[in-house]
């Protein structure tokens, strides 16, 4: 099976700009979760769709959204760039079905905000 | 809720030495517990998970065993690589078993020197 995809691989923005990234699940895959990574915080979550659905939601402003397409695409999509969003976002997917929470993560989108 | 210390890098060894990493949790229950890899620009992979207590899990010659008595997930390699050099995680979900949230830990370098 083909990995997880995530599109663009790097984005450069200026503050005040929107952005919305893409994310492909694993075929079969019916969750997806999206993690900011930066130096200073570290793996943070973000949200997590499953079925068209967000089931959890990390501590993030609500200028970070997300929606999840029927055929499990997600994508995330942040307004009002600020310079502390430029990061390292990561999309995950999992067999929610499955017991063991293991996420398959894909390469990330480098968001860089000037 | 559920939370994860990694000890802090960065770790600098010489080809062929032993490593330990360690890791501790608070978690309710007895979750999952997973070890992913980051190698430069590149996302997460999942290096080895334990499912349950006094699971050991391996993979390339890493191992971790889940100690509940210690609260412990410690990766260990007996002979490190250059191309072992990487970040590693510790992590666990963030909640119920049922969840797509992961609960990273800070994260340590690890730096092999030929």
């Amino acid at each position: 099976k083909a990995g997880v995809t995530q599109t663009p691989r790097y984005l450069i923005k200026t503050r005040g700009q929107q952005v919305t990234l893409s994310c492909s699940p694993i075929s079969g895959h019916r969750s997806v979760s999206w993690y900011q990574q930066t130096p200073g915080q570290g793996l943070q979550f973000l949200f997590e769709y499953f079925s068209e659905t967000q089931r959890n939601k990390g501590n993030f402003p609500g200028r970070f959204s997300g929606r999840q397409f029927s055929n499990s695409r997600s994508e995330m999509n942040v307004s009002t760039l600020e310079l502390g969003d430029s990061a390292l976002y990561l999309c995950a997917s999992n067999d929610r079905d499955g017991i063991y929470n293991e996420q398959f993560f894909g390469p990330g989108t480098r968001l860089t905000v000037l | 809720g559920n939370s994860v210390t990694q000890m802090e890098g960065p770790v600098t060894l010489s080809e062929e030495a032993f490593l330990t990493i360690n890791c501790t949790y608070t978690a309710t229950g007895y979750p999952s517990l997973f070890w992913y890899v980051q190698y430069p620009g590149e996302g997460l992979q999942l290096l080895l998970k334990a499912t349950k207590a006094d699971d050991k899990g391996s993979n390339k010659g890493f191992e971790a065993t889940y100690r509940k008595e210690t609260t412990s997930f410690h990766l260990e390699k007996g002979s490190v690589q250059v191309s072992d050099s990487a970040v590693y995680f510790c992590a666990l979900p963030g909640g119920s078993s049922n969840t797509g949230k992961l609960i990273f830990g800070q994260g340590t370098t690890l730096q092999v020197k030929p």
